[in-house]
Order: C-alpha cells, then structure tokens, then sequence
C-alpha cells in the first residue's frame, strides 16, 4: 500500500481481555518500529523489527506485551490481561532502513474499561 | 530513559504571526527531527538534522541543531490555520538507539 496501516483504528477492551493489534508496513521497508503514545504525551519506544528479527524490545513495559513479524513484513502487537493503564494510541512506523525516515500509520486507540 | 524537554507546551497565536518552540536534552544527540502531529494521525516528518550547527528550512519552516548538541528549535514563520496541531521534536542519542520524542508543543492559531 502506499502508507502504513494499522488496523483496527479504535479498540475497547474489558480489563483481562487480550488485544491483538496489526501493523502493514510500506512494501519492502526492513525496519519497523511500535511506539506507544499516551493521552498528551509524545511516542514511547516499545519495540523494533529488523525483517523477521526482533532486535531491540527494550521499551516493551511488563511481560503482558509481545510482538511479532514473522514473515518480516505484517507485524502484530499482542496485549495479554489488558490493564487500564495499557490505555493509549499505539503506532506503528516503517523505514526502508533503521538509519532512513520513518512513516507512522494512523494508530490504534485502545481503550481499557 | 533519554529526556527531552520540549517548550512551550502550548502557544495560541495570531495568523501570520511567526512560531519558535524548541527541544534541549541533558545528553548529546547524534540527531535532531521535528514532527507534526495531526488529530487522529501519526506523526509526520517536517525537518532531519544531521550536524551541529546546522540550519534547514522547509518552506515556512526552519530548525536547527544546536553547537551543543543537547538543543534545538523550530520556527514557523508566517502561520496559517492549518499549521494548527502538535509539533514533536525527537532524535537519537547514538547510531542505534531508538528515536525518543519530546511531549510536544501544541500550536493554536487564531483566524
């Protein structure tokens, strides 16, 4: 496609439900990144994806998160026992490089009843 | 992690009055981007900056990546309404780290 899609764009979840959001990437971009943004914050790093490999998970914040590429394109960001604070827009971005410009998508907004 | 402490928070201003924000860190950075933020969208690459010192403009944009290293701003000159939304700064403090983003300066602009 010609951006990056993210679906779905709006998610209500009762706490303890799992979630599953979906990231298309530009075709062919390497690199993909998820940031988690927070109602009048800026992106948070969560995780990044070089292909299939996931190279740094280092912002992901408790063992409830998990992300997934395995084709190195579709990616998948899993929420397991969703809590309140898990509340937030989370994006996606692509780059044809780590070094390149990154493209976010549009953003899934979870909210946590 | 890596702050940036971004300002102001908020400007309300006047249609065809000219912007400054800026974006200071207490570590070094390799680079300096700014973004925009529209309702509802992702953030949207305005300016790189990839030296310090350096100046690029963007149309009405202009940023530069402070001497320091540890700074940069962000002027909008001439705004317009559709300038409205929140602008990010963000940049990466070593070849491989992962880009941290400010909280960002919401912009307002009065017809």
């Amino acid at each position: 496609g010609a951006g990056v899609s993210q679906s779905p764009r709006y998610k209500v979840a009762k706490r303890g439900q799992d979630v599953a959001l979906r990231c298309d990437p530009i075709s062919g971009h390497v690199s993909l990144f998820w940031y988690q943004q927070a109602l009048g914050q800026g992106p948070e790093f969560l995780t990044y994806f070089q292909n299939e490999a996931q190279l740094d998970k280092s912002g992901l914040p408790s063992d409830r998160f998990f992300a997934e590429r395995p084709e190195g394109s579709v990616s998948t960001l899993k929420i397991q026992r969703t809590q309140q604070e898990d509340s937030a827009v989370y994006l996606c971005a692509s780059s044809l490089t780590r070094k390149e410009k990154l493209f976010f998508g549009s953003g899934t907004q979870l909210s946590v009843l | 992690g890596q702050q940036l402490n971004q300002s102001p928070q908020s400007m309300f201003i006047q249609e065809g009055e000219d912007v400054s924000m800026n974006c200071t860190s207490s570590s070094i950075f390799n680079t300096w981007l700014w973004y925009k933020q529209d309702p509802g969208e992702g953030p949207v690459l305005l300016i790189a900056l990839y030296k310090a010192g350096e100046l690029t403009s963007n149309g009405r944009l202009t940023a530069q990546f402070g001497i320091t290293r540890k700074d940069s701003f962000l002027n909008i000159s001439a705004s317009i309404p559709s300038d409205v939304g929140i602008y990010f700064c963000a940049g990466h403090y070593s070849g491989n780290t992962p880009l941290v983003f400010g909280k960002g300066t919401r912009l307002s602009v009065i017809a």
